[in-house]
């Protein structure tokens, strides 16, 4: 089967970096996007990886590396309004509807 | 700013009662998705659609149906809802040949079955 793994709870502090780490396990796939959902709104797009390698926008960065089946986003110099929760998604070939989610990863951030 | 419209925003319904949850993009995209999703937890996908007169159920078809008569309008029915009903229901869309796959989603229909 298909599957991505995230870790459930990220803490951190205002200014500083953090990592959320996705793994997968899929047969073959297009891409690893990255979606922020902040409490009681809708999920909207932060980044897509279709090859290895860091993709860079703004504060924002996420990684993807195929032969260790995993990818990475980077949230640099935190800010309170970062407090969100950060999906990952595969793009998947091999499934009738191709969208594959990870649980999600809430990062709380403290002062 | 995503162009895609959901309606009811919240609802209060009883047991048994039918209801439909409007869903309508203006961006042209083809495929089109609804996912339930309880606080802070993981999208379930319900339907999805890849073009007019095509849907297919997701992992979680919830008792529910959809149609695609119209490339924008992507309504969800619920025949006779129940307390386990009670969640948010996200529709999305997305281009069909679009190199991200990016999904834009609506604010969402918050749902509550006494």
């Amino acid at each position: 089967g298909q599957s991505l793994e995230q870790p459930s709870e990220v803490t951190a502090v205002e200014g500083a970096i953090v990592q959320i780490n996705c793994t997968y396990q899929t047969s073959g796939f297009y891409g690893l996007s990255w979606y922020q959902q902040h409490d009681g709104g809708a999920p909207t797009f932060l980044s897509y990886n279709a090859l290895d390698g860091l993709e860079e926008t703004g504060r924002f960065s996420s990684f993807l590396s195929r032969s260790d089946s995993y990818g990475y986003l980077l949230l640099q110099e935190l800010q309170m309004k970062d407090s969100a929760s950060y999906f990952c998604l595969i793009k998947g070939r091999d499934s009738n509807y191709q969208l594959i989610w990870g649980a999600g990863t809430k990062l709380i951030i403290k002062p | 700013e995503a162009d895609i419209y959901q309606t009811p925003r919240y609802l209060v319904i009883g047991t048994g009662k039918k209801i439909t949850l409007e869903c309508s993009q203006t961006m042209g995209h083809d495929k089109m998705y609804w996912y339930q999703q309880d606080p802070g937890m993981e999208l379930h996908l319900i339907h999805y659609s890849y073009g007019v007169n095509s849907t297919e159920k997701g992992d979680l078809s919830s008792e529910s149906t959809v149609s695609r008569i119209r490339t924008e309008h992507f309504p969800l029915t619920l025949e006779s809802a129940r307390p386990s009903h009670t969640s948010q229901y996200l529709c999305a869309s997305s281009e069909g040949r679009g190199r991200t796959g990016e999904l834009f989603f609506g604010e969402g229909s918050r749902l509550t079955v006494l």
